[in-house]
């Protein structure tokens, strides 16, 4: 089956940096997105990996390894607006996105 | 960056009413829009996919003949509720693809329905 994994929740400090791990087992893989999503919204772009290696964007940056079937992403200089989930997903071979259940970051002034 | 609305933004309904709820990409045209549902504290769910002029696919365990879908233009898809229970009280999302070519999807801004 196809399975996606990240943290259920996790804290950090304002100002301080956050790294998000998202592990994945699809059939076919055609690219790994973050998405941000705040309380009673819907989710935002943040980044879309498909080679190997570090996406940077301003405080957020997003790693990628195909061959682990692994992806993180990090936060600097966290701020309180931040507080948000933070969901990974997977297109698969036919396109689909497989979506993980999200991370809650919470951020504590 | 692409928009999608949806709209309306919220509804409340009686139980056994019908809901419908429009999606429409403002500014490309969407060859593809995916209906997605979230519970509280849950993750996206995806409902059904559908493509311009042909009839969605549903997810397993979606009822098609609950969740009618239809995705008459390139800009608009519709999802009705028919015969909503207050167990169908979710956040309802669309998105939309522009093309083959494009792997990213974006996101209208949710409907809250919730029925009574």
């Amino acid at each position: 089956g196809q399975n996606i994994d990240q943290p259920t929740e996790m804290t950090a400090t304002e100002g301080a940096i956050v790294q998000i791990n998202c592990t994945y087992q699809t059939s076919g893989f055609n690219g790994l997105f973050w998405y941000q999503q705040h309380a009673g919204e819907a989710p935002t772009f943040l980044s879309y990996n498909v080679l190997d290696g570090l996406e940077e964007k301003g405080r957020f940056s997003s790693f990628l390894s195909r061959s682990k079937g692994y992806s993180y992403l990090l936060l600097k200089e966290l701020q309180m607006k931040d507080s948000a989930s933070y969901l990974c997903a997977v297109m698969d071979s036919n396109y689909q996105l497989i979506w993980g259940a999200g991370t809650k970051l919470i951020i504590k002034p | 960056g692409a928009v999608v609305s949806q709209h309306p933004s919220w509804v409340i309904c009686k139980s056994g009413t019908s809901v419908k709820i429009e999606c429409r990409s403002l500014d490309f045209q969407a060859t593809t829009m995916f209906w997605y549902r979230q519970f509280p504290k849950q993750s996206l769910m995806l409902m059904a996919t559908s493509n311009e002029g042909s009839k969605a696919t549903y997810e397993q365990g979606v009822e098609k003949d609950k969740f009618l879908i239809n995705h008459a233009s390139l800009t608009l898809s519709t999802l009705t509720v028919t015969s909503a229970h207050p167990e169908d009280s979710s956040f309802y999302i669309c998105s939309a693809k522009a093309g083959a070519d494009y792997n990213e999807q974006f996101f209208g801004p949710g409907t809250r329905l919730t029925v009574l």
